[in-house]
């Protein structure tokens, strides 16, 4: 079950902050987060685990509602160099499941 | 940087052929991943490889893929008999021990069934 991310897209003037959501409809053991420029691989941003632990960038903030299912990552006083296209993907606490990603959200930002 | 490497870069091939893909993932690195990418679409997962065996796999991954780890550094995905929806953007991944690590992505190899 993928989760769904909103919104799908934005657009952003340099120095704006902005928030790309990721829900599940399942029970989250964690909830990875990566960022994919036109034409290039997905880099990773963040892995946030149950429990609280998150390993990822010193910038890039992010967010894991247990009980919700919920993630948000937080982009604040955002870039030229942040656009492109964020996806979350998620596992489930279930035995050796997979990491499925979310559809993405295209982020844009404009000068 | 250690970085994951993938080739050939671009692939063409006549539908019913055999590819192959080939993956050289982070050296240390124990855990690796084949996912797709349809154009404009999301990261599909596709199978991934632990110990030299397939820990997991998705429906995608039929009787037409096959992984194979064939010496210390190399993981390749084959497809045995291609179709046209097979075309994609193929990324190979390896992290360091699993689930609650980063994984690394390749470039990516973008095959083109015709």
């Amino acid at each position: 079950q993928q989760p769904v991310q909103s919104p799908q897209a934005v657009i952003l003037r340099e120095g704006e902050d902005a928030v790309i959501n990721c829900s599940s409809s399942k029970a989250l053991y964690s909830v990875h987060w990566y960022r994919q420029k036109h034409g290039e691989a997905p880099v990773f941003l963040m892995i946030l685990l149950k429990g609280g632990e998150q390993k990822g960038h010193e910038k890039i903030s992010a967010s894991f509602n247990e009980k919700k299912q919920q993630s948000s990552l937080y982009l604040t006083a955002s870039q030229l160099s942040y656009s492109g296209t964020y996806f979350c993907g998620t596992k489930t606490p279930s035995g050796n499941t997979p990491l499925v990603f979310g559809k993405g959200t295209r982020l844009s930002v404009i000068a | 940087e250690p970085e994951v490497t993938q080739t050939p870069s671009h692939q063409v091939t006549q539908m019913g052929q055999e590819v192959i893909l080939r993956c050289v993932p982070i050296s240390n690195h124990l855990y690796f991943y084949w996912y797709r990418q349809i154009l404009g679409q999301k990261v599909e997962f596709l199978v991934s490889f632990y110990n030299n065996e397939i820990s997991e796999k998705s429906e995608i991954f039929d009787d037409q893929f096959s992984v194979e780890r064939p010496d210390g550094s190399n993981f390749t995905l084959k497809i045995r008999s291609t179709k046209l929806e097979d075309s994609a953007m193929y990324f190979c991944a390896s992290s360091a021990q699993g689930e609650t690590y980063e994984q690394y992505f390749g470039p990516g190899t973008r095959l083109t069934v015709t």
